[in-house]
């Protein structure tokens, strides 16, 4: 256990529809990042939060939104989705960016 | 912008032997960090190890140590007395900009 936390762990839902991931970051980790892994790919960074705020911002589509709580979860809502969206999605928390980040174990995604 | 690059999509190794994975990055940044990932079978990523960029000394972590060449911007993973549980996904990733910027991933395979 890594200490993040994300749920649930797959996800199967239709084209059009709208989910929401959820993180909950390692204990005194004040940073959380989402990124997003398709099949057999790197990880492509979406967006940073830092203690509530936004911090940095990837390739994010505009149908992704993203927010981080007053108790540091974190909530990453995909809407209108499409086939291609069907990926990997992980969370990650960090308490200093140079310190390398702890990654959850991902929310498989699939939309048929 | 940062972009890093792993030329090898998959390596193979018997058990007990060592391995070198290659990884060069490009960015303009004077501090930044890198890191060497590993995602098992089971997804989940796993920090391998780490690396400041203004450290001369390679850093090692038990069986894994890193060849970390600033000039020639090149970060190669060594991995000694390989084992079958080394077998995964190993990425490198460049950081210290708000998130980390990953390459592409080699494919491990150790064998008996």
């Amino acid at each position: 256990d890594s200490g993040v936390t994300q749920t649930p762990k797959h996800l199967i839902t239709a084209t059009g529809q709208r989910v929401t991931l959820r993180c909950s970051p390692r204990s005194g980790d004040l940073s959380v990042y989402w990124y997003q892994q398709s099949l057999d790919q790197g990880l492509q960074f979406l967006i940073q939060y830092y203690n509530g705020e936004e911090r940095a911002k990837g390739n994010i589509l505009e149908r992704f939104s993203a927010q981080q709580f007053p108790d540091l979860h974190s909530e990453l809502n995909l809407s209108s989705l499409e086939l291609g969206d069907s990926a990997l999605y992980f969370c990650a928390s960090s308490v200093l960016d140079n310190m390398g980040y702890t990654f959850g174990s991902g929310t498989r995604l699939t939309v048929v | 912008a940062q972009t890093v690059t792993q030329s090898q999509p998959e390596m193979s190794v018997q058990e007990a032997e060592t391995v070198t994975l290659s990884c060069t990055y490009d960015t303009s940044e004077n501090n930044y960090y890198l890191f060497w990932y590993k995602q098992p079978p089971s997804r989940q990523m796993i920090l391998v190890i780490r690396q400041e960029a203004y450290k001369q000394q390679n850093a090692t972590e038990n069986r894994f140590s890193v060849n970390f060449q600033k000039a020639a911007k090149s970060f190669s993973l060594k991995i000694s007395d390989s084992q079958l549980g080394d077998t995964a996904m190993y990425f490198c990733a460049l950081g210290g900009f708000q998130k980390l910027v990953f390459g592409t991933g080699t494919r491990l395979l150790v064998s008996p």
